[in-house]
């Protein structure tokens, strides 16, 4: 069955560095996938959506690529602050439906 | 502006009752709805999704159920809870994409369910 893997401890960063998180995935051929924040509490909102002929995407201060081969997507905030704090999962989707990871604990401090 | 509506926010029922939630979504039309379910410092689990009224695909055997009455409401439903029911359930709603799938989710609130 679909497996889908992210960091199941936490990343502490430092303020102003540069958070990498990573989405492995096995036994799947996703169409396209989404990363998501979640805060403690809340439903997850969407950041970021990149289709599986998409190496990479940008916004602001986020970057995802996606490595069909790999079968990986790494997820980037550059110049972190304590703001971006949260639990970020990537989702794997394919027509309609969409899978989610357990998610990566973020932690930045200042 | 897009709206979606989950209620209760917070319930805590017995073992071997009934279960209802609701999920209502403002704005759209013909979304794709889901029910998604978060056991505690866990991911998401998918429950369920619908393309259109009374069409519901069910991703995890289990005791629970799901309808689509209405274009824009969701109903998720147990005639007896278990213990393995408690978590965080989570209704979201998406434009359906077309061949590309459907787009981002919109989450609600969620509902919090505690079986005792």
């Amino acid at each position: 069955s679909q497996k889908i893997e992210q960091n199941s401890e936490a990343l502490n960063i430092q303020e102003g560095k540069t958070a990498t998180l990573t989405c492995n995935y096995t036994n799947y051929s996703p169409a396209y996938l989404q990363w998501y924040r979640q805060d403690p509490g809340r439903g997850p909102v969407f950041l970021l959506l990149i289709r599986e002929n998409e190496k990479e995407k940008r916004k602001e201060r986020l970057k995802v690529t996606f490595d069909t081969t790999l079968k990986q997507s790494l997820f980037h905030i550059t110049a972190s602050q304590p703001a971006d704090s949260a639990t970020y999962l990537c989702a794997l989707g394919r027509g309609n439906k969409l899978v989610f990871g357990a998610g990566t604990i973020l932690r930045v401090k200042s | 502006s897009q709206t979606i509506h989950q209620w209760p926010a917070t319930l805590v029922q017995p073992v071997g009752s009934p279960l209802s939630l609701e999920c209502t979504v403002e704005g759209t039309s013909n979304p794709n709805l889901y029910w998604y379910r978060q056991a505690a410092g866990r991911g998401l689990q998918l429950l369920f999704y619908s393309v259109g009224i009374g069409q519901i695909s069910s991703e995890v055997p289990q005791n629970l159920s799901a309808s689509r009455p209405q274009d824009r409401q969701f109903i998720l439903s147990s005639k007896k809870l278990l213990l393995s029911d408690s978590g965080f359930y989570l209704c979201a709603w998406s434009v359906p994409a077309g061949g590309a799938g459907t787009g981002e989710l919109f989450f609600g609130e969620g509902s919090r369910l505690t079986v005792l």
